[in-house]
């Protein structure tokens, strides 16, 4: 167990939805970063979060959004869905920079 | 040419083999060295995790790092069947401005065979 809370586990939702991924980070870890993972693609990153701050951005689209709030917790919001957003979302949190990401087991996002 | 490059496989072996996974990088100012054992429908697990050039051993797996040829690898001893699942490296450094590059390889899909 990584120490990192992703809720929920499965999404189904319509095009044109929006929704909402959480993530707790490991207790102590300030840096919160998302990713998204395509059916036989690598890992893409879209946004990490240090301390409630924005820290760096990816490939993240402008239909997608995320902040990490004063308790350390981080939420994705996706909106505007497509067909072509079903993936899986990963959070991972680190304690410091340069430190390894701790991974979540993900949110599993379908769009129908 | 991309910064990471990872063979994607798929590759096979029989039970008790010895599997030797590799990346090849392109960023020389790449530092800490990681790889993450992905099973399916699950998230990336820290496997191993390096600075140095050098090896690094933690019970069957083995990481080994060559700066000067930008190249690294995972070594598993004794595979078993447990250990099929997509294996990950990624590296990191410091970017400009203080933040962290953090580049991930596409990973390997690895199967043993009983």
């Amino acid at each position: 167990d990584s120490g990192v809370t992703q809720t929920p586990k499965h999404l189904i939702t319509a095009t044109g939805q929006r929704v909402t991924l959480r993530c707790s980070p490991r207790s102590g870890d300030l840096s919160v970063y998302w990713y998204q993972q395509s059916l036989d693609q690598g890992l893409q990153f879209l946004i990490q979060y240090y301390n409630g701050e924005e820290r760096a951005k990816g490939n993240i689209l402008e239909r997608f959004s995320a902040q990490q709030f004063p308790d350390l917790h981080s939420e994705l919001n996706l909106s505007s869905l497509e067909l072509g957003d079903s993936a899986l979302y990963f959070c991972a949190s680190s304690g410091a920079d340069l430190s390894p990401l701790h991974f979540g087991n993900g949110t599993r996002l379908t769009v129908t | 040419q991309k910064e990471v490059e990872q063979d994607p496989g798929p590759l096979s072996v029989p039970e008790g083999a010895i599997v030797s996974l590799n990346c090849t990088y392109s960023n020389s100012a790449f530092q800490y060295f990681m790889w993450y054992r992905q099973y399916s429908r699950k998230g990336p697990e820290l496997l191993m995790y390096t600075y140095s050039s050098g090896n690094k051993e933690d019970g069957r797996f083995t990481a080994q790092v060559d700066k000067s040829s930008k190249y690294i690898s995972l070594f598993i001893r004794d595979s078993q069947p447990s250990d099929s699942a997509t294996y990950l490296c990624a590296m990191s450094a410091k970017a400009q401005g203080g933040s962290e590059k953090l580049v991930f390889g596409k990973g390997t899909k690895l199967t043993v065979n009983p």
